[in-house]
């Protein structure tokens, strides 16, 4: 069971900025970096935002992502059809001393 | 950057099994590769990592034990292997390079580039 949570949903018609949540703790998030990957249906993860608000090169800048304490989130502005996937938070845990994921949620574009 | 990983399997349970990573376009031996599981309709659960460099691996308390990461840097290709599958074990396995970058304030830790994936199928 993961120690870091999701939503496990969330929607929104096509322009809309969607937001996603995702809450760890002190030896998680609050301690380390926090990364955002993207998983389209039938597919691989991919990297999505890394060190909390960078975006790889080829990564749209209607994805943004911030931290603050034991928290991070993702926004998608402008969502488009395209976004419809699952999105999972990660970050490095110094207790277990390993990458944790987070739950995971699922984007609905409507 | 490429990680092309093996294909499907269908075992039984008691059964042994080595799947692969194959990596090209970097230093293989500059990177740690990581696994991670999901299991059909969950979430992602990691594994592992193992440095292709001297084979240092860390593995998460929840797969101590239970699988075994290594690399063959002659083929730059990464292996995870189980000696005795259970049902249990049914699950896509990913394999990603990790990236490590070290700076006064804090270490950042990603995944990359991810393989495309190998299914393994455990049932009797």
């Amino acid at each position: 069971q993961s120690v870091v949570t999701q939503p496990p949903s969330a929607s929104g018609t096509p322009g809309q900025r969607v937001t996603i949540s995702c809450s760890g703790s002190s030896s998680n998030i609050g301690s380390n970096p926090v990364n955002w990957y993207q998983q389209l249906p039938g597919t691989a993860p991919n990297l999505l935002i890394y060190d909390n608000n960078q975006r790889p090169s080829g990564v749209p800048d209607r994805f943004s992502g911030s931290k603050s304490g034991t928290s991070a989130s993702l926004a998608i502005s402008g969502l488009q059809s395209e976004d419809e996937a699952d999105y999972y938070c990660a970050a490095w845990d110094d207790s277990l001393k390993g990458d944790v994921f987070g739950t995971g949620t699922k984007v609905t574009v409507l | 950057v490429q990680l092309v990983q093996s294909g499907a399997e269908v075992k039984k349970p008691g059964e042994s099994l080595k799947i692969s990573c194959k990596a090209s376009g970097y230093n293989f031996t500059n990177y740690w590769i990581g696994w991670v599981r999901q299991m059909p309709g969950k979430g992602l659960d990691w594994m592992g990592i193992i440095y292709a460099g001297d084979s240092d691996t860390r593995h998460s308390p929840s797969f101590q034990g239970q699988v075994t990461m290594s690399v063959d840097k002659s083929i730059t290709t990464a292996y995870l292997q189980w000696s005795s599958l259970k049902a249990s074990d049914t699950a896509m396995y990913y394999c990603a390079r990790l990236i490590v970058s070290f700076s006064t304030v804090t270490t950042r830790r990603y995944f990359d580039s991810w393989g495309q994936g190998t299914l393994v199928t455990v049932s009797s």
